[in-house]
């Protein structure tokens, strides 16, 4: 099946400095992309949607400037956590799809601790 | 904005016991799919459905989606250990798509 891949898996970093995850499908053309964030014990809740070529469309409530999201290709979107907090310490997840309406498939999912 | 909500939150059964969760959209999807995440985990993808009125079986889970494209239900006949999860409904709405808040299946031995 389609895999998507996320990296890192893991990732701690001092309070007031910038992370950036990857999100990249390998077998397939991500028209599309999703990334989420998932608190314990929570549903996940969807931050922006990416579309290839375009600017991201941010879900009321996500910073735009702290959340930058890329997606410069087919096969690759970035979220970059800028000046991160402690509060932003959570589980992002990012998905992906050829095109509306097809099978969406997830990462692995990124761990951010800001200390 | 568009809301996805899913019901019960958590439930605990004993292994045998049948189980089912809910999904409501306030609006017309055009596609539900469903996922299991386990703890830990990411979300797996269990199963899409685009049809009005769809029934789709997979051993011994059953997903239905609603005749309106606005509901969807998951549920799972004699469940056993492995069937320990989060299950997620995630609605569609091309280029949109949110997940339910999630059922926690517990199953006792």
């Amino acid at each position: 099946g389609a895999v998507v891949s996320q990296h890192p898996s893991w990732v701690i970093c001092k309070s007031g400095t910038s992370v950036k995850i990857e999100c990249r499908s390998l077998d397939f053309q991500a028209t599309t992309m999703f990334w989420y964030r998932q608190f314990p014990k929570q549903s996940l809740m969807l931050m922006a949607t990416s579309n290839e070529g375009s600017k991201a469309t941010y879900e009321q409530g996500v910073e735009k400037d702290k959340f930058l999201i890329n997606h410069a290709s087919l096969t690759l979107s970035t979220l970059t956590v800028t000046s991160a907090h402690p509060e932003d310490s959570s589980f992002y997840i990012c998905s992906a799809r050829a095109g509306p309406g097809n099978t969406i498939y997830f990462g692995e999912g990124s761990w951010l601790t800001v200390v | 904005g568009q809301q996805v909500m899913q019901i019960p939150q958590y439930q605990h059964v004993q292994e045998g016991e049948d189980f089912t969760t809910y999904c409501n959209s306030s609006t017309t999807l055009s596609n539900i799919q469903w996922y299991k995440q386990r703890p830990g985990g990411h979300p797996v993808f269990l199963i899409q459905l685009v049809k009005s009125g769809e029934v789709k079986k997979q051993k011994r889970l059953t997903f239905q989606f609603g005749e309106a494209k606005k509901n969807s239900s998951l549920h799972i006949t004699a469940t056993q250990t492995t069937d320990v999860g989060t299950y997620f409904c995630a609605g569609d709405n091309f280029n949109k798509f949110y997940f339910g808040s999630g059922t926690k299946l517990n199953v006792k031995p």
